[in-house]
């Protein structure tokens, strides 16, 4: 699997905007771009993923770079349960492909 | 739709016991499903990827005589950890991926388990 590389943690304020960074310099060009997210002793969820397009949905709003090789997930308004630990990941268009987690961003919501 | 769960949420068992955790796909089918374990603080480890019907494929470093993996239905796989330890201590987590063509994978809310 290609690397993808995120800020350890991140803060934000409640109520507001949040983009989480991530670069993937080395993406291929049929790798896909997904996010998921863990809250504190759940397993991880999906939250949204995207090939070139911005993409956005119910959670999220995915905004991918012109050349792919770094997008950013924006949460539009922060809530105290959007504390969680945030993956980035690139995955091959196969939907038998496994998913290999880095450490991902931990996103602290401060009241 | 796309629910995983696991059975059980929550287990306490001796050195030396084994412990069989289940993963169920409650909405759909699952052609795969994989088995991670996570230490505190830390990222989700791969432990292993199984396919209905076949031999699961273990990641580097995972013990196949230890950590049994069956995936006898296409809704049913379950890790047995076996002559358990204090170190096998950890929170385990299995996905799953549908035959939808999507390759999204959806979590299962984890065990814990504890080994005294």
């Amino acid at each position: 699997d290609a690397k993808t590389t995120q800020p350890n943690s991140m803060e934000s304020n409640e109520e507001e905007p949040v983009h989480l960074p991530c670069n993937h310099s080395t993406i291929s060009g049929t790798d896909y771009i997904h996010w998921y997210r863990q809250l504190p002793s759940q397993g991880p969820e999906y939250v949204i993923h995207g090939l070139t397009s911005n993409v956005n949905n119910r959670m999220a709003s995915l905004a991918i770079a012109e050349d792919r090789k770094s997008s950013t997930l924006i949460l539009h308004r922060a809530t105290l349960r959007d504390a969680a630990v945030y993956y980035c990941i690139l995955r091959a268009p196969n939907r038998d492909d496994k998913i290999i987690f880095g450490k991902g961003t931990r996103l602290h919501i401060l009241p | 739709g796309a629910v995983v769960s696991q059975h059980p949420s929550r287990v306490i068992c001796k050195s030396g016991t084994s412990v069989k955790i289940e993963c169920r796909s409650l909405d759909f089918q699952a052609t795969t499903m994989f088995w991670y374990r996570q230490f505190p603080k830390q990222s989700l480890m791969l432990m292993a990827t199984s396919n209905e019907g076949s031999k699961a494929t273990y990641e580097q470093g995972v013990e196949k005589d230890k950590f049994l993996i069956n995936h006898a239905s296409l809704t049913l796989s379950t890790l047995t950890v076996t002559s358990a330890h204090p170190e096998d201590s950890s929170f385990y987590i299995c996905s799953a991926t549908g035959v939808t063509g999507t390759d999204t994978q959806y979590f299962g809310p984890g065990t814990r388990l504890t080994v005294l």
